[in-house]
């Protein structure tokens, strides 16, 4: 089974400020990796797919990136509307969520 | 696209449940589709897949007691979830796929508890 590793669990960071979350692989999927984005009480939304790919709608400040099995999603500059969980997913070989990151306002 | 989850409910341990999941504004019959669970305050957990041509992949925590299906003529995705165990208390969302989940339901919780 392939394991993924997201850090970091939870993040302050001002109003802004540049932002990355990482999620590393146990094995090479290429750049079958998804991140999603879960306002509180609300379902997940999917926000970048095919690790790069911005989901239409998703505002253009959110992009992903990856090397080898190192995965990132940035946030260029972090709005009050920005304050979610967010998840990565493998779909390389079933699928397999991050553990989440809780980010909040500093 | 909309996805709308029913039939959740409190059941006791060992129990039996089946959550539905109905579907409009694609055409459900050529997608693959998921189910995913969130147990209160924790993280996202898949659970189930199923394709356009009803091939099936389970997580290990629940094969042997889950069963994913799917009716195209009703375009309704279902779980059956037998053998309920506390752990699996959880908000069961459903999804569809386009290169892993994309659009999801609102979720149904789901509680075993006696």
């Amino acid at each position: 089974d392939i394991q993924v590793t997201q850090s970091p669990s939870s993040l302050l960071a001002s109003l802004g400020e540049r932002v990355t979350i990482t999620c590393q692989t146990s094995q090479s999927i290429t750049n079958n990796l998804n991140w999603y984005q879960q306002k509180p009480g609300q379902a997940p939304m999917l926000l970048i797919y095919y690790a790069t790919s911005l989901q239409t709608g998703m505002p253009s400040r959110f992009s992903g990136q990856y090397s080898g099995r190192s995965f990132t999603l940035t946030i260029t500059s972090l709005e009050p509307e920005d304050i979610a969980n967010y998840f990565c997913l493998q779909h390389y070989s079933a699928f397999t969520f991050g553990s989440g990151t809780k980010l909040e306002i500093k | 696209v909309q996805l709308v989850e029913s039939g959740g409910g409190l059941v006791q341990p060992g129990k039996s449940l089946k959550v539905s999941c109905s579907a409009s504004g694609f055409t459900f019959s050529s997608y693959g589709m998921h189910w995913i669970r969130q147990a209160p305050g924790k993280g996202l957990d898949w659970v189930a897949y199923i394709s356009s041509s009803s091939g099936t992949v389970y997580a290990d925590a629940v094969k042997g007691r889950f069963t994913i299906s799917r009716d195209n003529g009703k375009n309704t995705l279902y779980l059956q979830l037998n053998s309920l165990k506390s752990e699996d208390t959880a908000i069961y969302y459903c999804a569809s796929d386009y290169g892993g989940p994309d659009y999801w339901g609102q979720g149904v919780m789901v509680t075993v508890s006696s």
